[in-house]
């Protein structure tokens, strides 16, 4: 079992709808989870992170935390072509100190 | 302000040599961490330091090493180039060392062996 799962895609979506993008990890002593966007041949942007069961929202974009599932997700409202790229979800583990361990992430593609 | 600042942007060595690359972190940043992206896969940590100490490793052969200097800038050193070791080469920096920070990642390296 790999320790960051995403689904590789490519996800496909129409310009405005939500795009939806998950990720569970192995380790259940993680504590912090980040999204990071990384277009073709760029290095990764960080979108959001979020620490705490729940949600988390910064403009279009919603982290979801579910600790018990071990799961965390992030949506995309009302996405744009400029939004199509890769996303890679990240976790770090309790006493990790600054260590990340990423999926392979998700490729998103949103159509005109 | 600037953001993380890596050098060089490209590089392309052969088999057997060695490389050195270089980050400098956020201004006010005292942790940096290197990772290694390989076409296809998400970044694959290999060392932190933090107030030039190293503070967490990744399963990397000895060939990799790296340091911190005072100024909180990092080097990356890899000896005994292998083919595999063609890659994106990112260094990302955080406030602090203990992960309740996020880290920000620099443009990266890309290292062709030939």
């Amino acid at each position: 079992q790999k320790e960051v799962e995403q689904n590789s895609g490519p996800l496909s979506v129409p310009e405005g709808a939500i795009a939806s993008l998950n990720c569970t990890y192995s380790d259940r002593g993680s504590q912090s989870f980040f999204w990071y966007r990384q277009y073709s041949g760029k290095s990764p942007e960080l979108i959001m992170f979020i620490y705490s069961n729940g949600d988390k929202e910064d403009g279009r974009f919603t982290a979801q935390l579910n600790k018990a599932s071990q799961y965390v997700s992030l949506l995309i409202r009302d996405s744009q072509p400029s939004d199509s790229a890769t996303y890679l979800c990240a976790v770090r583990a309790a006493g990790g100190g600054n260590k990340l361990t990423f999926g392979t992430g998700t490729q998103l593609k949103v159509e005109l | 302000d600037a953001g993380v600042t890596q050098s060089p942007t490209h590089l392309i060595k052969t088999r057997g040599q060695h490389v050195t690359l270089r980050c400098s972190p956020i201004s006010g940043h005292k942790s940096v961490s290197w990772y290694q992206q390989v076409l296809g896969q998400g970044p694959q940590f290999i060392f932190q330091y933090y107030e030039k100490e190293e503070r967490g490793r990744g399963n990397f052969p000895d060939r990799f090493s790296a340091r911190q200097f005072p100024n909180y800038s990092s080097e990356l050193n890899v000896n005994a180039l292998l083919l595999g070791d063609s890659a994106l080469y990112l260094c990302a920096s955080s406030l602090l060392g203990d992960g309740n920070q996020p880290q920000h990642f620099g443009d990266g390296t890309r290292l062709s062996i030939l």
